[in-house]
């Protein structure tokens, strides 16, 4: 596509349900990322694929958090049995590969209630 | 864990004006990038401008430009001749372990009065 598409634009969820949150990259691009960015704060790296393969998940807060690309386009990031603190936008991203920047999505709003 | 300190939590500019927007980051790698990035309220981030670390000229991209000094791990945006259309939060941001993965700072709110 032309762009980074995310999916869905807002979400509630209550306490403790489960949640996955929907990352269609640029066709063609090599490394997807996800970020997390609370109210008023920077975005902060959660994780990191290039293809398939998760290279880099370090930045996931907890077991609760988990996040997949299997046929290395579509990620689907998950977040299991969600918290107030978990209310944030979800920002994902890809690029072709190197250095040159990312193409951002519009992010996800997640609010726990 | 690196840093990165944007100083100005809010800027101000007059239409057709000139802003800098400061940042300073801290970082033990010589081989890097660092990037501008403009987020408008519809959420989206969208680059203004990258840099090379090994570059020693300063990118330019039309009315945006960069003061990067490698020494001083300082990297702040000039916007020249502001637009109404620049208001936004920016976020200055380095790629960290020499991967593509980034660093933002908290941002700077510039609002431009016409």
């Amino acid at each position: 596509g032309a762009g980074v598409s995310q999916s869905p634009r807002y979400k509630v969820a209550k306490r403790g349900q489960d949640v996955a949150l929907r990352c269609d990259p640029i066709s063609g691009h090599v490394s997807l990322f996800w970020y997390q960015q609370a109210l008023g704060q920077g975005p902060e790296f959660l994780t990191y694929f290039q293809n398939e393969a998760q290279l880099d998940k370090s930045g996931l807060p907890s077991d609760r958090f988990f996040a997949e690309r299997p046929e290395g386009s579509v990620s689907t990031l998950k977040i299991q049995r969600t918290q107030q603190e978990d209310s944030a936008v979800y920002l994902c991203a890809s690029s072709l590969r190197g250095h040159g920047g990312y193409t951002f999505g519009s992010g996800t709003r997640l609010t726990v209630v | 864990a690196q840093t990165v300190t944007q100083s100005q939590p809010e800027m101000s500019v007059q239409e057709a004006e000139t802003v800098t927007l400061s940042c300073t980051y801290d970082t033990s790698e010589s081989d890097y990038y660092l990037f501008w990035y403009k987020q408008p309220p519809s959420r989206q981030m969208i680059l203004v401008i990258r840099q090379e670390a090994y570059k020693q000229q300063n990118a330019t991209e039309n009315r945006f430009s960069v003061n990067f000094q490698k020494a001083a791990k300082s990297f702040s945006l000039k916007i020249s001749d502001s637009q109404l259309g620049d208001a936004a939060m920016y976020f200055c941001a380095p790629t960290q372990g020499g991967s593509e993965k980034l660093v933002f700072g908290k941002g700077t709110k510039l609002t431009v009065n016409p």
